[in-house]
């Protein structure tokens, strides 16, 4: 039931790249991503409703696959501060704003 | 304006006490969340309150957690007789109403003993 995130950790160094996927076994209304840094409580970063839309900000961006039942981060030419652990959130078809948080995904990004 | 608040920031208690959190949402805020987020795990969530519906409990784990919200404001977390497992930080989260973006509070870093 809870959406299972990977990789589980990725190690970058500034100015690389990363994709992170949150695949769930049940329909989905929406998703959301949060990141939280150590010892903060989470951050909203973006949130998608659509099957297939794709939203960004700055150099993060993600997409929402209702078929596949998946979604993924994208975070490009990364910085220090996207350092993190980053979580989805799903939300079941009711659209009941219950959300489930996925497992995870821990990002570093090295100088 | 003014985050999620909670309080207090740290709690120590000793095993089989009942412990007390609370929350105060944004203001205007309609929905509150509550989640648990055991060391290096993610976000566990345990119950919902929106306006004066009768709050999704289904996350509670067992029957020592309870919680409360007075109209559309503060909340409290009651968890009674304590067990070493409830060790872990207790997150608050507020979002305005048909909103799905949520503002978390700093949470509750309770430790049983």
């Amino acid at each position: 039931q809870q959406p299972v995130q990977s990789p589980q950790a990725v190690i970058l160094r500034e100015g690389e790249d990363a994709v992170i996927n949150c695949s769930s076994s049940k329909a989905l209304y929406s998703v959301h991503w949060y990141r939280q840094k150590h010892g903060e409580a989470p951050v909203f970063l973006m949130i998608l409703l659509k099957g297939g839309e794709q939203k960004g900000h700055d150099k993060i961006s993600a997409s929402f696959n209702e078929k596949k039942q998946q979604s993924s981060l994208y975070l490009t030419a990364s910085q220090l501060s996207y350092s993190g652990t980053y979580f989805c959130g799903t939300e079941t078809p009711k659209g009941d704003y219950k959300y489930i948080f996925g497992t995870g995904t821990r990002l570093k990004v090295l100088a | 304006g003014a985050g999620v608040s909670q309080s207090p920031s740290n709690k120590v208690t000793e095993k089989g006490k009942d412990v007390e959190l609370r929350c105060d949402p944004i203001s205007g805020h309609t929905a509150l969340y509550w989640y648990r987020q055991r060391l290096g795990q993610g976000l566990e969530f345990l119950i919902y309150f929106q306006g004066n519906s009768a709050p999704d409990k289904s996350g509670l784990p067992s029957d020592r957690f309870s919680a409360e919200r007075t109209g559309e404001s503060v909340s409290t977390l009651t968890i009674q007789r304590t067990q070493q497992e409830d060790s872990a930080v207790y997150l608050c989260a507020s979002a305005r109403t048909g909103g799905r973006e949520q503002y978390f509070g700093p949470g509750t870093r309770l430790t049983v003993t």
